[in-house]
């Protein structure tokens, strides 16, 4: 079946520092692979997306690409800031069945002044 | 902007107890789903719905069951609440056909559930 692994938290960080947040995916077939960003006390939203090998996806900042060979969706940016402090949520979604994701277990992101 | 709302932010109940999880969206989407999240566990699909009646199992259905009569409406109802289901609850929903490519559903702020 479908399942998503990412790094556990937290991670905390000082502001300007660069972050890193591991993904990585098992599929069948050629999955859409998402970000979702969960702020305290808000429900999800998508932060960003690719639907295809070696597409970058991006918002805010933030950045992912969809590596086929080595089955990632790291998310990454150059310079967090304290209100960058949420949980993160990698996900994928087949193309086939239902429009359901599969959400990984997310990471908390900690951003200090 | 798409809105779902959850008709209660936090419950208290007592085991036993039918639980009744309203959410209502108003931007017409077909697709409403329910999910619990839970620390270390990260979000896990309950049910989900694609058309008003129609309703499919997700990952971990045992304990719930749902209700669809109107398109803008999903229920989440817990027949008879027990302390394993103490959770936070996240509705959501989407456009037909469109979140296996753009994969946006819309959450509500969530309900968080505590049973005891």
């Amino acid at each position: 079946g479908n399942s998503v692994t990412q790094m556990e938290g937290p991670v905390t960080l000082s502001e300007e520092a660069f972050l890193t947040i591991n993904c990585t995916y098992t599929a069948t077939g050629y999955p859409s692979l998402f970000w979702y960003v969960q702020y305290p006390g808000e429900g999800l939203q998508l932060l960003l997306k690719a639907t295809k090998a070696d597409d970058k996806g991006s918002n805010k900042g933030f950045e992912a690409t969809y590596r086929k060979e080595t089955t990632s969706f790291h998310l990454e940016k150059g310079s967090v800031q304290v209100s960058d402090s949420a949980v993160y949520f990698c996900a994928l979604s087949t193309n086939s069945g239902y429009s359901t994701l599969t959400f990984g277990k997310g990471t908390m992101l900690l951003v200090s002044p | 902007d798409v809105k779902v709302t959850q008709s209660s932010r936090y419950l208290v109940k007592r085991t036993g107890e039918k639980v009744f999880l309203e959410c209502v969206q108003d931007m017409d989407h077909e697709n409403m789903f329910w999910y619990r999240q839970d620390p270390g566990l990260g979000l896990r699909l309950i049910y989900f719905s694609y058309d008003v009646k129609m309703k499919e199992k997700g990952d971990i259905p045992e304990g719930y069951s749902v209700s669809r009569e109107k398109k803008e409406r999903f229920s989440l109802i817990l027949e008879s609440a027990s302390t394993n289901q103490t959770s936070m609850y996240l509705c959501a929903s989407s456009l037909s056909g469109t979140a296996r490519v753009t994969g946006e559903l819309f959450f509500g702020e969530g309900s968080r559930l505590t049973v005891l």
